[in-house]
């Protein structure tokens, strides 16, 4: 069975204080690895999708990485209009066709 | 361009009533999911569609939940009876080709509460 684990659950940062966010996966053959963006009350918004170890991408104040075990979400100098919820996902080649998701990182950003 | 639709975007209702919630994927997307999300339990998968057909619904809690997709372009989550334990917002979804790797995209979800 697909597990996601994504710490920490929530984080305070300061307005410019850069940081980053992590997800350890378990899957039988990762398709693909997807970080999405939540704010309150909307559906989440997609971010990235990164397929093998060593794949980075960038957007913005946001890039995201990938290993073999897990991807961070780097958050450079980030400001309030980044607080959301991030979650991040798995698409593996042996379990249902849809994503499994982590329960995500509630990210606060204080100017 | 429109992306995922759904309605109601909220809806309260009493213990025992049905309950219907719809949802209009992307023009041209030929898979479509519906998750459920809650505090406890984050985002769950509770089946999708591809080309209309039900390829996997063993996400489904319970018998009482049942989905359709009559058409390319709609989809109905139906609980009936309703219970407290319901209440949760539910997502439809939609990409391109069953996922496989590519990008699967939200709608704004229908908030139920269950009374």
């Amino acid at each position: 069975e697909d597990q996601v684990t994504q710490s920490p659950e929530a984080l305070r940062l300061q307005e410019g204080e850069s940081s980053s966010l992590n997800c350890s996966y378990t899957v039988s053959g990762l398709r693909g690895l997807f970080w999405y963006r939540q704010d309150p009350g909307k559906g989440p918004e997609f971010l990235f999708t990164l397929y093998s170890a060593g794949e980075e991408k960038e957007k913005e104040r946001l890039k995201a990485t990938l290993t073999k075990k897990e991807s961070f979400l780097h958050i450079t100098a980030p400001k309030p209009e980044d607080s959301a919820t991030y979650l991040c996902a798995v698409h593996s080649g042996g379990g249902a066709d849809g994503l499994t998701f982590g329960k995500g990182t509630h990210l606060i950003i204080q100017p | 361009d429109a992306g995922v639709i759904q309605s109601p975007r909220h809806e309260v209702t009493e213990m025992g009533q049905e309950v219907t919630l719809r949802c209009k994927p992307i023009s041209g997307h030929n898979s479509l999911f519906w998750y459920r999300q809650t505090m406890m339990r984050g985002l769950e998968l509770l089946i999708y569609f591809n080309n209309n057909v039900p390829i996997d619904d063993s996400g489904m809690p319970e018998d009482r939940f049942s989905a359709k997709m009559p058409n390319a372009s709609f989809s109905t989550l139906k609980i009936q009876p309703s219970e407290p334990r319901d209440s949760a917002v539910y997502f439809c979804a939609s990409s391109l080709f069953g996922g496989g790797g590519n990008t699967i995209y939200f709608g704004e979800g229908s908030w139920l509460t269950v009374v």
